[in-house]
């Protein structure tokens, strides 16, 4: 399994451009997650999704992030506009969850400097 | 909801001694507890885990211990390599819930 697999792995943009993260999470997967970290808050939930559906979506800090997930095997964050503050390397996470706890699997992260 | 606080933030041993990591959490509902590693420009990645019903788990040369009454969990790495250094993170999940709470991360070097 090629495991969780997120695009670009860098990406650098001026304030107010419109930035787009990509996930593809693991094949059977049916929940998803996308974290922030940075060094001053650590790893920070944004949102997840269980079964294409959004479920929490209260650690998203503003109106300018948005998340999708059309379909099991795709889901996209998006920030417009962005601002410097955003810069952090963003995680996607993947899981089977059914009745009992497994573990997340997370992508390489997406590094994003907004200058 | 919950909050994992782990100690210390960063911790040096020399190649071959052990090294303890502690976190606690608040939330007695929860009862699934990982250990992730991350290296440099990875995300991170999981290395052991422990649920609300057992006391320990070993794995080679890593182990955690987990008491649920004194709302804490540790993660021991004896005979530690230098390829064990990274930043390690402790998480805590609760019972009917999918959701992670994460600490604060520990940077690990072992010295060669």
């Amino acid at each position: 399994d090629a495991g969780v697999i997120q695009s670009p792995r860098h990406e650098v943009t001026e304030m107010g451009q419109e930035v787009t993260l990509r996930c593809k999470p693991i094949s059977g997967h049916n929940s998803l997650f996308w974290y922030r970290q940075t060094m001053m808050r650590g790893l920070e939930l944004l949102i997840y999704f269980n079964n294409n559906v959004p479920i929490d979506d209260s650690g998203m800090p503003e109106d300018r992030f948005s998340a999708k997930m059309p379909n099991a095997s795709f889901s996209t964050l998006k920030i417009q506009p962005s601002e410097p503050r955003d810069s952090a390397v963003y995680f996607c996470a993947s899981s089977f969850y059914l009745a009992e706890h497994s573990p997340l699997h997370f992508g390489n992260g997406t590094r994003l400097t907004v200058t | 909801g919950e909050n994992v606080e782990q100690h210390p933030s960063t911790l040096s041993v020399q190649e071959g001694d052990s090294a303890v990591i502690k976190c606690t959490y608040s939330d007695s509902a929860s009862n699934y507890f990982p250990w992730y590693k991350q290296e440099l420009g990875k995300g991170p990645q999981l290395i052991i885990d422990i649920r609300s019903n057992v006391g320990e788990k070993k794995d080679q040369r890593i182990a955690v211990t987990l008491n649920k009454t004194a709302k804490h969990f540790s993660l021991h790495i004896t005979e530690t390599q230098p390829e064990d250094s990274a930043v390690y993170f402790c998480a805590a999940s609760p019972l009917g819930g999918n959701q992670f709470y994460f600490g604060t991360g520990t940077s690990l070097t072992v010295i060669p």
